[in-house]
């Protein structure tokens, strides 16, 4: 099983509807972030979560919700969505304190807002 | 605050040539640097990173990034590329305290 699991895979979705992408792992990580990828501008961070009583914005969190319902379980809600929220997410997560310091990346979803 | 970055979008070049993507920072405090790999429909992959020690880093998949304090870069380097290192390539960085930025990528684009 992957260490961090992002559901769905993809996802079409219609213009202001709410959409909740979800990310769940196993690496027993405190901290957990959602960025989103588009063409060109590389990763951008969504918000992102210390621990689950710790929640903070990001660059681009407009338009954008989160919920850290566990230490293992971090989602993203997209209240209304529109068009230019057509993106790539991914979910990660990181832990500081040990001798490897990075993201463990979840596959992404990628969301088509019509 | 933090940034990066990444000075070519895209970057030709031949099978077994040499390649060089070049990467700058800024930062006001002690940071570190990683590169991660994106294959084509695939998630990110951490392909080397710079935490302290040695400013040589060797990576997987034969690549390797030399971090340069006094010019603030930390350019990613591989002697000889095969078609399978075709991907985006993501220069990041952080301290530990705090996330990860992430640069704008480099689309590597092996040739015949």
């Amino acid at each position: 099983d992957a260490d961090v699991t992002q559901t769905p895979r993809n996802r079409i979705t219609k213009t202001g509807k709410r959409i909740m992408l979800e990310c769940s792992q196993t690496k027993g990580h405190d901290r957990m972030y959602w960025y989103r990828q588009d063409p060109g501008l590389g990763l951008r961070l969504i918000y992102y979560s210390f621990d689950v009583k710790d929640i903070n914005k990001g660059e681009i969190s407009d338009g954008y919700s989160v919920s850290r319902q566990a230490q293992a379980k971090f989602s993203l809600s997209l209240e209304s969505a529109i068009p230019n929220q057509t993106a790539l997410y991914f979910c990660a997560t990181s832990d500081p304190t040990g001798d490897f310091y990075g993201y463990t990346f979840g596959s992404g979803t990628r969301l088509t807002v019509v | 605050a933090q940034s990066v970055t990444q000075l070519d979008s895209q970057v030709p070049v031949f099978e077994e040539a040499p390649v060089e993507l070049r990467c700058n920072y800024s930062s006001s405090v002690s940071v570190y640097l990683f590169w991660y790999v994106q294959y084509p429909n695939q998630g990110l992959q951490l392909l080397l990173k710079y935490l302290s020690g040695s400013t040589l880093v060797k990576g997987i998949n034969g690549f390797e990034a030399e971090f340069n304090k006094s010019q603030t870069s930390f350019h990613l380097r591989k002697p000889s590329v095969h078609i399978s290192d075709t991907a985006e390539y993501f220069c990041a960085v952080s301290n530990r305290d705090d996330k990860i930025i992430f640069g704008k990528g480099t689309r590597l684009h092996i040739l015949p």
